[in-house]
Protein backbone atom coordinates (compact mmCIF):
# COMPACT_ATOMS: atom_id res chain seq x y z
CA UNK A 1 0.00 0.00 0.00
CA UNK A 2 0.76 3.62 -0.86
CA UNK A 3 2.27 5.04 3.03
CA UNK A 4 1.41 8.78 3.17
CA UNK A 5 3.15 10.91 5.78
CA UNK A 6 2.44 14.61 6.69
CA UNK A 7 4.32 17.00 8.33
CA UNK A 8 4.14 18.55 11.13
CA UNK A 9 2.10 16.16 13.15
CA UNK A 10 1.03 19.37 15.23
CA UNK A 11 1.21 22.47 14.25
CA UNK A 12 0.86 25.90 16.98
CA UNK A 13 -0.28 29.08 15.33
CA UNK A 14 -1.89 32.54 15.47
CA UNK A 15 -5.01 33.51 13.86
CA UNK A 16 -3.82 35.29 10.40
CA UNK A 17 -0.65 33.08 9.95
CA UNK A 18 0.16 31.03 7.07
CA UNK A 19 0.28 27.98 7.64
CA UNK A 20 1.66 24.75 5.50
CA UNK A 21 1.03 21.55 6.03
CA UNK A 22 3.06 18.59 4.00
CA UNK A 23 2.00 15.06 2.87
CA UNK A 24 4.74 12.89 1.11
CA UNK A 25 3.66 9.64 -0.89
CA UNK A 26 6.14 6.47 -0.87
CA UNK A 27 5.77 6.58 -4.52
CA UNK A 28 4.20 8.81 -7.45
CA UNK A 29 0.55 9.68 -7.14
CA UNK A 30 0.77 12.47 -10.00
CA UNK A 31 -1.69 14.41 -8.81
CA UNK A 32 -4.19 11.86 -7.64
CA UNK A 33 -4.22 13.53 -3.75
CA UNK A 34 -7.47 15.19 -1.66
CA UNK A 35 -7.08 16.91 1.85
CA UNK A 36 -9.23 16.73 4.48
CA UNK A 37 -10.89 18.84 7.51
CA UNK A 38 -11.77 16.86 10.95
CA UNK A 39 -12.89 19.19 13.36
CA UNK A 40 -13.40 16.78 16.56
CA UNK A 41 -16.70 14.56 17.37
CA UNK A 42 -17.38 15.21 13.44
CA UNK A 43 -16.70 13.92 9.69
CA UNK A 44 -14.34 14.71 7.69
CA UNK A 45 -14.46 17.23 5.44
CA UNK A 46 -13.44 17.37 1.42
CA UNK A 47 -11.28 20.49 0.80
CA UNK A 48 -9.42 19.73 -2.04
CA UNK A 49 -9.13 17.12 -4.57
CA UNK A 50 -6.78 16.86 -7.75
CA UNK A 51 -4.19 18.17 -5.85
CA UNK A 52 -5.66 21.77 -6.07
CA UNK A 53 -9.15 21.72 -6.84
CA UNK A 54 -10.88 23.21 -4.11
CA UNK A 55 -14.61 22.10 -3.62
CA UNK A 56 -17.25 24.07 -3.46
CA UNK A 57 -18.44 26.15 -0.57
CA UNK A 58 -14.35 26.11 0.63
CA UNK A 59 -12.91 29.02 1.38
CA UNK A 60 -10.20 30.32 -1.12
CA UNK A 61 -7.89 31.46 1.69
CA UNK A 62 -7.11 27.04 1.53
CA UNK A 63 -4.60 25.72 -1.46
CA UNK A 64 -3.18 22.91 -2.27
CA UNK A 65 -0.09 22.28 -4.43
CA UNK A 66 2.40 19.55 -5.47
CA UNK A 67 2.84 16.84 -7.72
CA UNK A 68 4.36 13.41 -7.65
CA UNK A 69 5.86 12.93 -3.98
CA UNK A 70 5.15 15.87 -2.80
CA UNK A 71 2.04 18.40 -1.83
CA UNK A 72 1.34 21.05 0.70
CA UNK A 73 -1.63 22.50 1.76
CA UNK A 74 -1.49 25.88 2.42
CA UNK A 75 -4.07 28.04 4.38
CA UNK A 76 -3.20 31.75 3.62
CA UNK A 77 -4.51 33.51 6.92
CA UNK A 78 -5.35 31.26 9.61
CA UNK A 79 -9.17 31.98 11.01
CA UNK A 80 -10.52 30.39 14.33
CA UNK A 81 -12.79 28.34 12.25
CA UNK A 82 -9.35 26.23 10.82
CA UNK A 83 -8.31 24.74 14.01
CA UNK A 84 -8.57 21.00 13.38
CA UNK A 85 -6.96 18.26 12.13
CA UNK A 86 -6.13 17.70 8.37
CA UNK A 87 -5.87 14.66 6.98
CA UNK A 88 -4.30 13.81 2.98
CA UNK A 89 -5.31 11.14 1.15
CA UNK A 90 -3.82 9.34 -2.03
CA UNK A 91 -6.48 7.76 -4.78
CA UNK A 92 -3.89 6.76 -7.64
CA UNK A 93 -3.48 3.79 -6.20
CA UNK A 94 -5.69 0.81 -4.92
CA UNK A 95 -6.48 0.65 -1.80
CA UNK A 96 -6.85 4.68 -1.09
CA UNK A 97 -4.88 5.57 2.03
CA UNK A 98 -4.71 8.37 4.19
CA UNK A 99 -1.84 10.39 5.76
CA UNK A 100 -1.71 10.15 10.06
CA UNK A 101 -3.03 13.76 10.28
CA UNK A 102 -1.59 17.31 11.19
CA UNK A 103 -3.65 18.74 14.07
CA UNK A 104 -3.17 22.57 13.81
CA UNK A 105 -3.95 24.43 17.63
CA UNK A 106 -4.33 28.00 18.76
CA UNK A 107 -1.04 29.65 20.04
CA UNK B 1 -30.10 18.74 1.81
CA UNK B 2 -27.49 16.18 0.90
CA UNK B 3 -26.66 13.88 3.26
CA UNK B 4 -25.80 10.70 4.96
CA UNK B 5 -27.16 9.12 8.01
CA UNK B 6 -25.35 5.38 9.85
CA UNK B 7 -27.09 3.53 12.33
CA UNK B 8 -26.44 0.20 14.21
CA UNK B 9 -23.22 0.96 16.19
CA UNK B 10 -23.16 -1.28 19.42
CA UNK B 11 -21.10 -3.11 22.24
CA UNK B 12 -20.37 -6.26 20.59
CA UNK B 13 -17.76 -9.19 22.08
CA UNK B 14 -14.57 -10.67 20.14
CA UNK B 15 -16.33 -12.96 17.53
CA UNK B 16 -20.12 -11.15 17.53
CA UNK B 17 -21.49 -10.17 14.40
CA UNK B 18 -23.16 -6.68 13.39
CA UNK B 19 -25.08 -5.21 10.57
CA UNK B 20 -24.57 -1.20 10.17
CA UNK B 21 -26.79 0.84 8.41
CA UNK B 22 -26.67 3.94 6.18
CA UNK B 23 -29.61 5.88 4.64
CA UNK B 24 -28.85 8.95 1.99
CA UNK B 25 -30.91 11.62 0.93
CA UNK B 26 -31.04 14.75 -1.06
CA UNK B 27 -29.39 12.65 -4.03
CA UNK B 28 -29.81 10.43 -6.67
CA UNK B 29 -28.33 6.98 -3.99
CA UNK B 30 -28.56 4.96 -6.72
CA UNK B 31 -26.21 6.83 -9.43
CA UNK B 32 -23.26 7.15 -6.61
CA UNK B 33 -20.06 4.81 -5.58
CA UNK B 34 -20.43 4.59 -2.03
CA UNK B 35 -17.90 3.77 0.88
CA UNK B 36 -16.60 2.72 4.04
CA UNK B 37 -14.09 4.26 6.40
CA UNK B 38 -13.49 4.07 9.61
CA UNK B 39 -11.32 5.98 12.61
CA UNK B 40 -10.30 3.88 15.57
CA UNK B 41 -10.34 6.27 18.70
CA UNK B 42 -7.70 8.96 18.69
CA UNK B 43 -6.44 7.76 15.15
CA UNK B 44 -6.47 8.26 12.04
CA UNK B 45 -8.78 7.25 8.86
CA UNK B 46 -8.94 4.15 7.23
CA UNK B 47 -10.29 3.01 4.23
CA UNK B 48 -12.31 -0.12 4.16
CA UNK B 49 -14.51 -0.94 1.86
CA UNK B 50 -16.38 0.70 -1.92
CA UNK B 51 -19.11 -0.87 -3.60
CA UNK B 52 -20.10 0.26 -7.12
CA UNK B 53 -23.35 2.34 -8.15
CA UNK B 54 -24.91 -0.90 -9.13
CA UNK B 55 -23.57 -3.21 -6.69
CA UNK B 56 -22.38 -5.61 -8.57
CA UNK B 57 -19.09 -4.68 -7.44
CA UNK B 58 -16.78 -4.30 -4.36
CA UNK B 59 -13.58 -4.22 -3.05
CA UNK B 60 -12.11 -4.56 0.59
CA UNK B 61 -9.27 -3.48 2.86
CA UNK B 62 -6.74 -6.65 4.03
CA UNK B 63 -8.07 -6.45 7.56
CA UNK B 64 -11.36 -6.56 6.97
CA UNK B 65 -11.71 -8.86 3.66
CA UNK B 66 -13.45 -12.00 3.96
CA UNK B 67 -15.21 -10.64 7.77
CA UNK B 68 -16.92 -7.86 6.14
CA UNK B 69 -19.56 -7.56 3.24
CA UNK B 70 -21.07 -4.38 1.71
CA UNK B 71 -23.89 -4.38 0.64
CA UNK B 72 -26.89 -1.93 -1.11
CA UNK B 73 -30.23 -1.75 -1.53
CA UNK B 74 -30.96 1.27 -3.78
CA UNK B 75 -34.48 1.54 -3.78
CA UNK B 76 -34.37 2.09 -0.43
CA UNK B 77 -31.11 4.60 -0.67
CA UNK B 78 -29.88 2.30 1.92
CA UNK B 79 -26.14 1.02 1.82
CA UNK B 80 -25.07 -1.86 4.60
CA UNK B 81 -22.10 -2.95 6.55
CA UNK B 82 -22.19 -6.64 7.76
CA UNK B 83 -19.72 -7.46 9.93
CA UNK B 84 -18.74 -11.04 11.22
CA UNK B 85 -15.83 -12.11 13.06
CA UNK B 86 -15.37 -9.36 15.15
CA UNK B 87 -12.15 -8.58 16.75
CA UNK B 88 -10.70 -5.72 19.30
CA UNK B 89 -8.76 -3.85 16.73
CA UNK B 90 -12.64 -3.45 14.94
CA UNK B 91 -13.42 -0.84 17.46
CA UNK B 92 -14.15 2.86 15.60
CA UNK B 93 -16.25 5.10 14.46
CA UNK B 94 -17.61 3.80 11.70
CA UNK B 95 -18.70 5.78 8.47
CA UNK B 96 -20.22 5.63 5.01
CA UNK B 97 -19.01 7.78 2.14
CA UNK B 98 -19.92 8.97 -1.12
CA UNK B 99 -17.62 8.88 -3.92
CA UNK B 100 -16.82 12.21 -5.51
CA UNK B 101 -17.32 10.52 -9.17
CA UNK B 102 -17.78 6.68 -10.27
CA UNK B 103 -14.67 5.28 -9.33
CA UNK B 104 -12.98 2.90 -7.33
CA UNK B 105 -10.28 5.37 -6.48
CA UNK B 106 -12.01 8.62 -5.41
CA UNK B 107 -11.92 11.09 -3.23
CA UNK B 108 -14.92 11.20 -0.80
CA UNK B 109 -17.45 14.29 -0.58
CA UNK B 110 -20.26 13.29 1.57
CA UNK B 111 -19.60 11.41 4.76
CA UNK B 112 -22.51 10.62 7.13
CA UNK B 113 -22.00 11.65 11.17
CA UNK B 114 -20.22 8.46 11.66
CA UNK B 115 -21.88 5.30 14.01
CA UNK B 116 -19.52 3.89 16.88
CA UNK B 117 -18.63 0.12 16.96
CA UNK B 118 -17.12 -0.84 19.86
CA UNK B 119 -15.72 -4.67 20.48
CA UNK B 120 -14.72 -5.69 23.99
CA UNK B 121 -15.41 -8.40 26.05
Amino acid sequence: DIQMTQSPSTLSAFVGDRVTITCRASQTITDWLAWYQQKPGLAPKLLIHKTSTLQSGVPSRFSGSGSGTEFTLTISSLQPDDFATYYCQQYNFYPCTFGQGTKVEIK
Amino acid sequence: EVQLVESGGDLKKPGGSLRLSCVGSGFTFSSFEMNWVRQAPGKGLEWISYISSSGTSTFYADSVRGRFVISRDNANNSLYLQMNSLRAEDTAVYYCARALRASLLDPFDIWGLGTLVTVSS
